[in-house]
């Protein structure tokens, strides 16, 4: 079965940089996009961005441009998720969630969520 | 990209429908057969419930259908159960490698 398992919680300053991982098994790892997506307290799903396991090339949404960095391992099936200049509008939960076969026009699988939280 | 627009909340007695808009532009839900629907429960990540506009993945209960017209999709939810109760998502591809969620519908069970 699918699995997506995520870094635990972490607490960070503003101006600081976290890395979030997410491990997956269960499925052929570079088969699949894997996109991120976080979700601040109380409020709605906000699309980051997505990373091609096999090439490693990724896509980010405007607004995190030159602020964060996805990468992937394919040795270990895991993908990260690295956050710089961090501020308090950043404290969110974080999901790692897998697209379709080949493509990155769904989210089918989730992970549990790692929550990051920003404060001074 | 603009989140794609559904109404705050919904509701419905058990037994009856409610039905939830997802309104995007040309350039997502009106130009792609890639809209997804997606539940989630209090404090759980949430889990895709439709996708490509009106396909249910295995396990998800034949009382969740979608459609779409123009830039609007939509996701009914017949003979609506306790359980269904929790907030759904619309999702579009974009274009360009971009992906656009909606901004959430809070459903109710009265």
């Amino acid at each position: 079965q699918v699995q997506l398992v995520q870094s635990g919680a972490e607490v960070k300053k503003p101006g600081a940089s976290v890395k979030v991982s997410c491990k997956a098994s269960g499925y052929t790892f570079t088969i699949y996009y894997m996109h991120w997506v976080r979700q601040a307290p109380g409020q709605g799903l906000e699309w980051m961005g997505v990373i091609n396991p096999s090439g490693g090339s990724t896509s980010y949404t405007q607004k995190f441009q030159g602020r964060v960095t996805m990468t992937r391992d394919t040795s270990t099936s895991t993908v990260y998720m690295e956050l710089s200049s961090l501020r308090s509008e950043d404290t969110a939960v974080y999901y790692c969630a897998r697209g379709g076969r080949g493509k990155m026009t769904t989210v089918e699988y989730w992970g549990q969520g790692t929550l990051v939280t920003v404060s001074s | 990209q603009s989140a794609l627009t559904q109404p705050p909340s919904a509701s419905g007695s058990p037994g009856q429908s409610v039905t939830i808009s997802c309104t995007g532009t040309s350039s997502d839900v009106g130009g792609y057969n890639y809209v997804s629907w997606y539940q989630q429960h209090p404090g759980k990540a949430p889990k895709l419930m439709i996708f490509e506009v009106s396909k249910r993945p295995s396990g998800v209960p034949d009382r969740f259908s979608g459609s779409k017209s123009g830039n609007t999709a939509s996701l009914t939810v017949s003979g609506l159960q306790a359980e269904d109760e929790a907030d759904y998502y619309c999702s579009s591809y974009a274009g360009s490698n971009n992906f656009v969620f909606g901004t959430g519908t809070k459903v109710t069970v009265l």
